[in-house]
Formats: C-alpha cells, sequence, structure tokens
C-alpha cells in the first residue's frame, strides 16, 4: 500500500545510546519531514528535506540528524538519547515544499528514553 | 512558539450535532489545512483552504477562513462517534519554506 512507513512502532532506549528511526515513501514525495508530539504541545518540527541531498532544521533540531540520501527514505538519528527526547515521532511526506494536497503522515514511533 | 492555536481545547457533543471548532493564527499564510488524529495514529488530512479561499467544502466538512481576522473554522455538521478523534489546524505561512506548524489540536468527543 502506498504510503509512509516508518519503523519501529515502538522502542526503549537508555539514556545516551543512539539509534535511528526510518521513515520510507512510495509516492514519489519530494518534501520530508520529522516532527514530535508530546502532550499539551501540538507536533513541532525536527528537521525537514526539500529532496535527495538537502536538509533543513526546524523548531527543535537540537539532538538529531538526518541525511536523504535517496527521495525515499528519510532517517532520523538520535545522537545520545536523553529523557526528553521521550515522545511520539511522525514522519510526514507531501509532493512538493507546497502541500496543496496536504502532508500524508507516517503511524508514528513512541520513544521512551529511561 | 505555536503559528495555530484551536479553540476550545475540548468539544463534547451528541451524536447528529454540529461541531466547530476554531482556529486562530498570528502571520500571514499561503493556507491553512485542518488533519485529524485517531488515537495512537498518525494524522490524517481533511482539508485545505487557500489564502484567497473564503470557504470550501468537502462532504461533512465546511472550513471557513478571515485572513482578516488571522481565524478559520472547521464545521463537522450530522456529527457521529466515528468523528471522535483530535483536529489539528495547521498553517503554510508565507515565505517560510512551506513547512507546515501545527496547532496543539482539539479533542472532539461524540457521544452515541
Amino acid at each position: 500500500n502506498a504510503g509512509v512507513t516508518q519503523t519501529p512502532k515502538f522502542q526503549v532506549l537508555k539514556t545516551g545510546q543512539s539509534m535511528t528511526l526510518q521513515c520510507a515513501q512510495d509516492m514519489n514525495h519530494e518534501y520530508m519531514s520529522w516532527y514530535r508530539q508530546d502532550p499539551g504541545m501540538g507536533l513541532r518540527l525536527i528537521h525537514y528535506s526539500v529532496g535527495a541531498g538537502i536538509t533543513d532544521q526546524g523548531e527543535v533540531p537540537n539532538g538529531y540528524n538526518v541525511s536523504r540520501s535517496t527521495t525515499e527514505d528519510f532517517p532520523l538519528r538520535l545522537l545520545s538519547a536523553a529523557p526528553s527526547q521521550t515522545s511520539v515521532y511522525f514522519c510526514a511526506s507531501s509532493y512538493s515544499d507546497t502541500p496543496i494536497r496536504g502532508y500524508t503522515f507516517g503511524s508514528g514511533t513512541r520513544l521512551t528514553v529511561v | 512558539s505555536q503559528q495555530g492555536e484551536e479553540d476550545p481545547q475540548a468539544l463534547s457533543i451528541q451524536e447528529g450535532e454540529n461541531a466547530t471548532m476554531n482556529c486562530s493564527y498570528k502571520t500571514s499564510i499561503n493556507n491553512l489545512q485542518w488533519y485529524r488524529q485517531n488515537s495512537g495514529r498518525g494524522l490524517v488530512h481533511l482539508i485545505l483552504i487557500r489564502s484567497n479561499e473564503r470557504e470550501k467544502h468537502s462532504g461533512r466538512l465546511r472550513v471557513t477562513l478571515d485572513t482578516s481576522k488571522k481565524s478559520s473554522s472547521l464545521l463537522i455538521t450530522a456529527s457521529r462517534a466515528a468523528d471522535t478523534a483530535s483536529y489539528f489546524c495547521a498553517t503554510d505561512k508565507t515565505g517560510a519554506n512551506s513547512k507546515l506548524t501545527f496547532g496543539k489540536g482539539i479533542t472532539l468527543s461524540v457521544r452515541p
């Protein structure tokens, strides 16, 4: 099924560990982004990409890295996990950086850092 | 800081009633979008209204946009229990590389 696939769905990390959250889309979307969702905070943009090889920071980029080597994949790396990074992470994509058709979201990764 | 602020934060209505949710924003926008999120799931795009549009319909959804007041409303008519979800407005700010900025969301409960 066409869409945005996120893995894993759940993850528990110890403080200081690193990991990569995977995001893949099969809709040939140029624009991809990562958001985190925390209670009472809505969704906040972490990083985004307007095409392969191009990434930029969003509102809350500290502690996260991204790369975009292909159109399909946009992994999010946590360099050294902290309890403040406990959150639900969503990847989203759209046809262009002018999302006239709206974003397509993945189902999310629920991350707990202990 | 949040660009979009939804109002009310929570809304509880009876099945069959209409639900009205409001969103206010601070800066000029290219468009405004509404999304729905069911519990534990990702967001689903509902409707988009451009800055030069005043009203748009999609099925039981009606969205309005007042750029002079920097506000939008989402009306769900003849609500159903399946409409129970969180609803978010998102703004595509002018000159911001079209990154969507989301509000904190409205929790809608539709009682059977």
